[in-house]
This record gives structure tokens, sequence and C-alpha cells, in this order.
């Protein structure tokens, strides 16, 4: 089945610093990529998604992914980090039967001043 | 504004008892989802809907039932039955067919005393 590894359960930066934020997928194919953003106890919502084409693909605030096949990987980045960033991200992946999404575990952000 | 409605906010249960969370979307899509949140745990499944009078098990379906006598609802009630029902239960709804680009709700916090 499909499924995402988020490897770092807690990221800590500097407000300024930049942040990559590591996503491994496990599937086959081409799989949809996502990233998602949660403030705390809100909803989730989506900062970007891979289907195919530019594997560089910028989404709001900001943020940016790369999708690297040969890596398995689809990490998030944002060159500068602002306080208000501190937030638990999460990759998706989609599923085979084309519903739903199978979701990491998360990493949490804190920026520090 | 459209959106993602959930209610209630918090809900404090004793053991045995049934309850019914509210999710309401006047965002005119056909797809909703309903996941389950615990700390460390990402979002796991309960149950989704492509279109009104249908839906399917997730992956934790157990102790959960749903109904969608209505596109713009989609109610879960979490059953005596479920063995740990203590979490943040999220519901969405999906932009486009298949697109992964979930809507997300602010949540509900279930607290069984």
């Amino acid at each position: 089945a499909q499924s995402v590894t988020q490897p770092d359960i807690h990221i800590t930066v500097s407000e300024g610093a930049s942040l990559e934020l590591r996503c491994n997928y496990s599937y086959g194919a081409t799989p949809y990529l996502f990233w998602y953003v949660q403030s705390p106890g809100q909803g989730l919502q989506l900062l970007l998604k891979y289907f195919s084409g530019d594997t560089l693909v910028q989404g709001i605030k900001g943020f940016e992914a790369e999708f690297k096949r040969s890596q398995s990987s689809f990490n998030l980045r944002k060159p500068s980090v602002h306080w208000s960033d501190a937030a638990e991200y999460f990759c998706a992946v989609g599923r085979n039967s084309g519903y739903a999404l199978n979701f990491g575990k998360g990493t949490s952000l804190l920026v520090t001043p | 504004d459209g959106g993602i409605t959930q209610s209630p906010k918090y809900l404090f249960r004793k053991e045995g008892q049934n309850v019914t969370l509210s999710c309401e979307q006047n965002l005119n899509h056909d797809a909703m989802y309903w996941y389950r949140q615990d700390p460390g745990q990402g979002l796991r499944l309960i149950y989704y809907s492509q279109i009104v009078n249908d839906f399917q098990k997730g992956d934790i379906a157990e102790g959960y039932s749903v109904s969608r006598e209505k596109k713009e609802s989609f109610p879960l009630t979490v059953t005596s039955a479920q063995k740990n029902p203590t979490a943040f239960y999220l519901c969405a709804s999906e932009g486009r067919a298949n697109s992964g680009e979930l809507f997300f709700g602010e949540g509900s916090r279930l607290t069984v005393l």
C-alpha cells in the first residue's frame, strides 16, 4: 500500500533561517504527493501538490517541494521561515483507488526568535 | 463564506454512550471524508463518501457509523463499540474528484470520561 514516512517528529529553526522537512514515499508508480499544514487545534490546509510534470512545485505561503524519484522523496522547503510558520506539517500520498489520502505522522515545527 | 463546519468543537462523553459529530459543507463537493487524529499518529481514515447515499469504510471503521442522506452533510457516530474513542476528529471534502485537494473543518475533540 502507498505510504509516506516523515523521519523528523520535531524540527526547530530560527526565524529567518531556511527550512527543509523530509518526506519519503513508498509507491511503485508515480505517486500523487501532497503537503498539508495544521495550526494548533485547527484543520489542515493544502500547501502544495505534485501529480506529474515539473518536479519542483510551488505552493502557498512561500513553500516549495521537490519530487525526487531516485530518492523516493518529496521534501518541503522554505528559504526563510517566519514565526507564523510554526505548525504541524503532514506529507500525504494518494491511494491506488484514487480515493482519500494516506498521511504521514507529521513533523512539528518550532520557530525560535 | 464557503467551508466545512464541524460541531461541536469539544465534546465529553461517558463510556457506553453513542455520540454524533456533525459535518456540514456548502462547497458543493461530492466527496467527503472522516479522519481521526491521535498525537504522533497522523491522520487515519474512518469513512468516506463519494456521493449521496453511498459510503465506504476506511482503515479504522470499527466502532463508527456514518450516513450521507444529503450532499451537504456527513455525520459521524462514535458508538459504544469503539474501544478508544478519545481523539480529534476531522471532516473534509474534496474539491475535484480524486484530486486529493481536501478542505478540512476545524475538527471536533471528543473526550470519553
